[in-house]
């Protein structure tokens, strides 16, 4: 059955400093991936999706992921953080072939310090 | 803009009434969910339903029911309230590209 872990709970990162989210999937096929935010009080943002071709995808608010099949991984990074990045982040894996339905991991709440 | 909207923001319900959550989508998406996010356990998918009065179970379809009458509209039931399912329940439908638009969200108390 299709899952998402993701490994990290909770992050505090420096105001500035780089941010790396991981997220495993497991899936039989290849996947439709997708990274989503939640501010505090908000509705869930879809940051970036990857759905096929290159492995790096760029998304909104200076996000990135990488999809690598050897490591069944889709990890989030930006290269500096601000402090409005702080939120909850959501990975996800299409449930089914055509990739509506999606199966969430728990969840990675961000935190920034300054 | 896409609209997704949830009849509730906040809603509290006894144990054993009949619960339902309304969920409108303004854009003529055929894909539409229901999910319920709990503190540490993320989203779980309960029903979602592709198109007019057909319905698909999520990973968590147990207690609950769905109706799509209308392809602007999904419901979701809860036949007789427990106090397990008090949670934020959220809404949301795709579109082609499959980007999910998500409502404010339902937040149930059961007591």
């Amino acid at each position: 059955a299709q899952s998402v872990t993701q490994p990290d709970i909770h992050i505090t990162v420096s105001e500035g400093a780089s941010l790396e989210l991981r997220c495993n999937y497991s899936y039989g096929a290849t996947p439709y991936l997708f990274w989503y935010v939640q501010s505090p009080g908000q509705g869930l943002q879809l940051l970036l999706k990857y759905f096929s071709g290159d492995t790096l995808v760029q998304g909104i608010k200076g996000f990135e992921a990488e999809f690598k099949r050897s490591q069944s991984s889709f990890n989030l990074r930006k290269p500096s953080v601000h402090w409005s990045d702080a939120a909850e982040y959501f990975c996800a894996v299409g449930l089914n072939q055509a990739g509506t339905a999606l199966i969430f991991g728990k969840g990675t709440t961000l935190s920034v310090s300054s | 803009d896409v609209k997704v909207t949830q009849s509730s923001r906040y809603l509290v319900k006894r144990t054993g009434e009949k619960v339902f959550l309304e969920c409108v989508q303004d854009m003529d998406h055929e894909n539409m969910f229901w999910y319920r996010q709990d503190p540490g356990l993320g989203l779980r998918l309960i029903y979602f339903s592709y198109d007019v009065k057909m319905k698909e179970k999520g990973d968590i379809p147990e207690g609950y029911s769905v109706s799509r009458e209308k392809k602007e509209r999904f419901s979701l039931i809860l036949e007789s309230a427990s106090t397990n399912q008090t949670s934020m329940y959220l809404c949301a439908s795709s579109d082609r590209g499959r980007k999910q638009y998500f409502g404010p969200g339902t937040r149930l108390t059961v007591t």
